[in-house]
């Protein structure tokens, strides 16, 4: 079993829809949950952190479920610009000094 | 403030040839960790770096490959004789502290060809 699991997709989706991406991870010590965004091959930047309580930045939620061992991303009102792919990150306890990356999941905003 | 630098960008090898690939980190960062991306797969951690100091390369490859990252310079990954499965984006990260709660920078990477 990976470590990370994410649908790789791709997720297809018109403008304005909302979508929602699910990740699982295998190692209930993990401490810390992220997800980063990667363009065409260019660099992954951090799009947010995710915590147990859910934490929001403007059309993006986040959300983790320690007991499913589960991370989720929703985006709303979907921009053309958000299409790209989607890393969930892990980093596990006692390892502060890797992250874990999921293969990512494709999302392609459409007219 | 500059961001993390690497280069080259492009790299094109021959089998059996060096690759020298060269990260400098942030301005006031001193730990740096290097990543890689087969195609088709998800970044996979190599070897995290403080200055002079290899601190965890539990994901580099057993042969053939170093990373360093001296008192003065960019950090340097090395790979010696190179086989087509070397192929990949190199990426290249740091932070100002090893605490990973803290924001992770990454440079544009590095695109290994071997022919």
């Amino acid at each position: 079993r990976k470590e990370v699991e994410q649908d790789p997709g791709p997720f297809n989706v018109p403008e304005g829809a909302t979508v929602a991406f699910n990740c699982t991870y295998s190692n209930s010590a993990s401490q810390s949950f992220f997800w980063y965004r990667q363009d065409c091959r260019k660099e992954p930047k951090l799009l947010m952190s995710v915590y147990s309580s859910g934490n929001e930045d403007g059309r993006f939620t986040a959300q983790l479920n320690r007991a499913s061992q589960y991370i989720s991303l929703l985006i709303r009102d979907s921009k053309l610009s958000d299409s790209a792919t989607y890393l969930c990150v892990v980093v596990e306890t006692g390892t502060a000094s890797k992250l874990t990356f999921g293969t990512g999941t494709r999302l392609q905003v459409t007219l | 403030n500059a961001g993390v630098m690497q280069n080259p960008r492009h790299l094109v090898r021959r089998r059996g040839q060096e690759a020298r690939l060269r990260c400098s980190p942030m301005k006031g960062h001193s730990h740096v960790y290097w990543y890689r991306q087969l195609p088709e797969e998800g970044l996979k951690f190599m070897v995290y770096l403080q200055k002079e100091n290899i601190i965890d390369e539990s994901g580099m490859p057993k042969e053939r490959f170093s990373a360093e990252f001296p008192k003065e310079g960019p950090s340097i990954l090395r790979i010696q004789q190179v086989v087509r499965g070397d192929s990949a984006a190199y990426f290249c990260a740091s932070s100002p502290s090893r605490k990973l709660n803290e924001k992770l920078f990454f440079g544009s990477g590095t695109q290994l060809s071997v022919l």
